[in-house]
């Protein structure tokens, strides 16, 4: 079965330090690949998405991810973290033949301190 | 644009009672999802529809779990008995197409006591 595997369950970071979470998952086909974020207590909101052209993209509030098909990897990076950036990230996947089954990693819980 | 919308945000009730969450898609979307969210099992997608249709339940985890979508600006998921496992928080999504980017509501919180 496919799946999506996000290394870390919980980052600890000071402001201004960088980031980056992994993101890997197991289909071989195409997919489209998207990160999201929860604030405490908030539904899930886009970060970024990657369908198709420049592996590298830019999403809301400085974050970025690169997709390495070879790796079949979608890491999240951002170069200098606030204590706003506090939550919980999720990478997701969807692949080419199940439609719209967008499968989730289990999540990483980010915490910035002041 | 208004966005997802579901009601109630917060339910609180005994177990086997039914339980209905609601579910209104941005206007315009044709795919429409329900996920759960628990600390144990992470976000799960329990059922998607495209165009009213549904297409894959297989996330439905038994019986007394039953989703509709009986027109385009409206979809319910029920739980009929509810137990106290199906405390979770219950999130509906819509997307323009079905491999498309998603968009979340503000979330149900179920508590079943």
């Amino acid at each position: 079965a496919q799946s999506v595997s996000q290394h870390n369950h919980h980052v600890i970071l000071s402001e201004a330090a960088s980031l980056e979470l992994g993101c890997n998952y197991s289909y071989g086909g195409t997919v489209n690949l998207f990160w999201y974020v929860q604030y405490p207590g908030q539904h899930l909101q886009l970060l970024l998405k990657y369908f198709s052209g420049d592996p590298l993209v830019k999403g809301i509030k400085g974050f970025e991810a690169e997709f390495i098909k070879s790796k079949f990897s979608f890491n999240l990076r951002k170069p200098s973290v606030q204590w706003s950036d506090t939550a919980e990230y999720f990478c997701a996947v969807i692949n080419g033949n199940q439609g719209g089954k967008l499968i989730f990693g289990q999540g990483t819980e980010l915490s910035v301190k002041p | 644009d208004a966005g997802v919308i579901q009601s109630p945000r917060h339910e609180v009730t005994e177990m086997g009672q039914e339980v209905t969450l609601r579910c209104k898609p941005i206007s315009g979307h044709n795919s429409l999802f329900w996920y759960r969210q628990t600390m144990m099992r992470g976000l799960e997608l329990l059922i998607y529809f495209n165009n009213n249709v549904p297409i894959d339940d297989s996330g439905m985890p038994e019986d007394r779990f039953s989703a509709k979508m009986p027109n385009a600006s409206f979809s319910t998921l029920k739980i009929q008995p509810s137990e106290p496992r199906d405390s979770a928080v219950y999130f509906c999504a819509s997307s323009p197409s079905s491999g498309g980017t998603q968009y979340f509501g503000p979330g149900t919180r179920l508590t079943v006591l």
